[in-house]
């Protein structure tokens, strides 16, 4: 079974559109994350969820709008994206923060926005 | 201020020889942590290894060691024996105090590694 699953892999979807990522995290851990990744600019921390709760919104948009039911899932709701929203978006999930404690990467969704 | 830096944007190495990737990083902070994380072209980031800001030896991972240089503010990594699997961009990242959730990222390094 797979640690972080991602779902889809590849979305298009034009600028009227709305439409959601879904991310499920099978490791037990109880902090999510989402990160964007542009082309030719570091991985960009968007939003944190510790134990279903957001502690981290890292000046995103709000035509990001995040969810996260339970500890195991984590959402991202999309809606009027703009073409530079195109990107790799990849959720990522982490025990409890000690000092060695490594984040946990699923294979990401491509958005491509028309 | 840039947080993390990787100078290389692009390697190539010979298969079976060693290749360093370089990464400097910048903080005030006395404890934090370094990653290596591995993102081959099917996109999920693979965690590497680990380094602490008090660990005293360099951290060491199968065919990965990082080779920590604190007062320089260096984390380079080490891959020996290069294998054709190796090839993928190579991302250094921070996390700064002892439990932050946040990860700073650097702009990465592809690697390619030639048969």
């Amino acid at each position: 079974e797979t640690g972080v699953t991602q779902t889809p892999r590849h979305l298009v979807m034009g600028m009227t559109n709305k439409k959601s990522l879904k991310c499920e995290q099978h490791l037990g851990h109880n902090a999510m994350y989402w990160y964007k990744q542009s082309a030719k600019k570091p991985l960009e921390l968007m939003f944190v969820y510790n134990f279903k709760e957001q502690t981290e919104n890292n000046s995103v948009p709000s035509r990001f709008s995040p969810e996260c039911p339970n500890s195991s899932h984590l959402f991202l709701h999309l809606h009027t994206l703009q073409p530079e929203d195109s990107a790799l978006y990849l959720c990522a999930s982490s025990p409890p923060q000690r000092e060695k404690d490594t984040q946990y990467f699923g294979p990401g969704t491509r958005l491509t926005v028309l | 201020a840039q947080k993390i830096t990787q100078t290389q944007p692009g390697m190539f190495v010979q298969e079976k020889e060693a290749v360093t990737l370089d990464c400097t990083y910048d903080t005030s902070d006395q404890s934090y942590g370094l990653f290596w994380y591995k993102q081959p072209s099917s996109g999920e980031m693979i965690f590497l290894i680990y380094q602490g800001s008090y660990d005293e030896q360099n951290a060491t991972e199968g065919r990965y060691s990082l080779n920590f240089q604190k007062a320089r503010k260096s984390a380079n990594l080490v891959i020996s024996a290069s294998q054709l699997g190796d090839s993928a961009m190579y991302f250094c990242a921070m996390r700064e105090g002892r439990s932050s959730y946040k990860l700073i990222f650097g702009s990465g390094t592809r690697l390619l590694v030639r048969p």
